[in-house]
């Protein structure tokens, strides 16, 4: 089956530094999605990607929906201790309705 | 509008109990979802329900039956529970299933002793 691997696995950083992640899947999506999940809450939606080569920017946050359709960033710029949590990436394809979900990236800033 | 929500937040089951979670959401969303979250792993789609009167298995549905009681409530009903099955529970809720973001309750804890 579809298959989404996301890396780093954790990330542990200063304030200020500037963070990048990916996920790469094993078939061509249609649509990308990025997710904070927060402890003891559920994800919440960062951005949103539907077209191949679209870049996407949401504050200090800005993802890129990759030209194969196979892959995805997200960049944080210039971190603050807010940014703490975890990051999904989730792809959606064309044949099937159902979303594939990233391991999820753990960011720690350091203090 | 308080989005999705969802009941218990937390629960402790012996093995063979059973129980049902429950989901509203106040969106008017179309389509209605359930996951379960486990360490290290992304989310897991156990069943979801396109619209009102329909429902679908996803990736893990085994142990787990759903209604879609109307379009606002979707539970997910564990028969006899399994120390398997203890996990964070997520249900999300979208206006159409493709192509569409989702939006996710706050979760219920589950462990299963």
């Amino acid at each position: 089956g579809q298959q989404l691997n996301q890396s780093p696995q954790s990330m542990f950083i200063q304030e200020g530094e500037d963070v990048s992640m990916n996920c790469t899947s094993s078939s061509i999506f249609n649509t990308w999605l990025w997710y904070k999940q927060e402890p003891g809450e559920g994800p919440v939606l960062l951005i949103a990607l539907y077209k191949a080569g679209e870049l996407t920017s949401n504050g200090r946050l800005t993802a890129q929906f990759g030209i194969t359709r196979k892959d995805s960033f997200l960049n944080i710029s210039a971190s603050i201790p807010s940014d703490v949590g975890i990051y999904f990436c989730a792809g959606q394809g064309d044949s099937n309705y159902q979303l594939i979900w990233g391991a999820g990236t753990k960011l720690i800033i350091k203090p | 509008n308080a989005g999705v929500t969802q009941t218990p937040k937390f629960q402790v089951l012996k093995t063979g109990q059973s129980m049902t979670l429950q989901c509203a959401q106040d969106m008017n969303h179309n389509s209605m979802y359930w996951y379960r979250q486990d360490p290290g792993m992304g989310l897991r789609l156990i069943y979801y329900s396109a619209s009102e009167g329909t429902t679908d298995k996803g990736e893990v549905p085994n142990g787990y039956n759903v209604s879609r009681l109307n379009k606002r409530e979707f539970s997910l009903r564990l028969e006899s529970a399994a120390p398997s099955q203890t996990s964070v529970y997520f249900c999300a809720s979208s206006e159409r299933r493709r192509g569409q973001t989702q939006y996710f309750g706050p979760g219920t804890r589950l462990l299963v002793l």
